[in-house]
């Protein structure tokens, strides 16, 4: 069955550095990966997705991620951070490929702080 | 703007009594999900309905049913809601064809439990 583990249940930047928040995944088969964000008291919503095709896949907002086989990493990465980025991050996996169902397998989450 | 919309946003019920949350789209997907996600967890999810097929996670409670009367519609109905189900109710759609892997998900509705 497919996982992810985010390392990091908070990850802090000040504004202007470098985010980097991490997942790697565990499936069985070559997966979708997904990052959502989800704001306080909102729903979630896609930040990006890789479906196996580039590796690099840019995002909204400013966000990009890197798929690595040999890893098994999706790690989420922005080059300057902004003040409206605080919120919580949750890494997804699913491997359904044949059906139009997508069972989400999320991380944990990471919650990034921001400070001036 | 084409979405997901779930009513009401927040919601008080008393222990032992039943509360329904609703969710629908204008998005015109086949499939409807709920998740539930307790403070500080990722979202778990308990069911979900492609067109009118009910499947229901292994581990949902008896406790939570589904209703699904059309494409755009979908209930979760807490039959009798105790304090641990006190959380984040959100719903997700996605459009069911192969290719198409995103979900996309209503703002969330909070249940309280008194």
């Amino acid at each position: 069955a497919q996982s992810v583990t985010q390392l990091g249940s908070h990850v802090s930047v000040s504004e202007g550095a470098l985010v980097l928040l991490r997942c790697n995944y565990s499936s069985s088969v070559p997966p979708y990966l997904f990052w959502y964000v989800q704001y306080p008291n909102q729903g979630l919503q896609l930040l990006l997705k890789y479906t196996s095709a580039a590796t690099l896949v840019k995002g909204i907002n400013g966000f990009e991620a890197e798929f690595k086989k040999s890893e098994t990493s999706f790690h989420l990465t922005k080059p300057s951070a902004h003040m409206s980025d605080a919120a919580e991050y949750f890494c997804a996996v699913s491997d359904e490929r044949n059906t139009g169902f997508q069972k989400l397998v999320f991380g944990t989450g990471t919650r990034l702080l921001v400070s001036p | 703007d084409a979405m997901v919309i779930q009513n009401p946003r927040y919601q008080v019920t008393q222990f032992g009594k039943p509360v329904t949350l609703s969710c629908s789209q204008t998005l015109n997907h086949n499939v409807m999900y709920w998740y539930q996600q307790k403070s500080s967890q990722a979202p778990k999810l308990l069911f979900h309905y492609y067109d009118k097929d009910f499947n229901n996670e292994a581990d949902t409670p008896d406790n939570f049913q589904s209703r699904r009367p059309n494409t755009s519609f979908c209930f979760l109905d807490i039959r009798s809601p105790g304090l641990g189900d006190a959380a984040m109710y959100l719903c997700a759609t996605s459009r069911g064809s192969h290719g198409s892997y995103e979900q996309y998900f209503g703002p969330g509705t909070r249940l309280t439990v008194t």
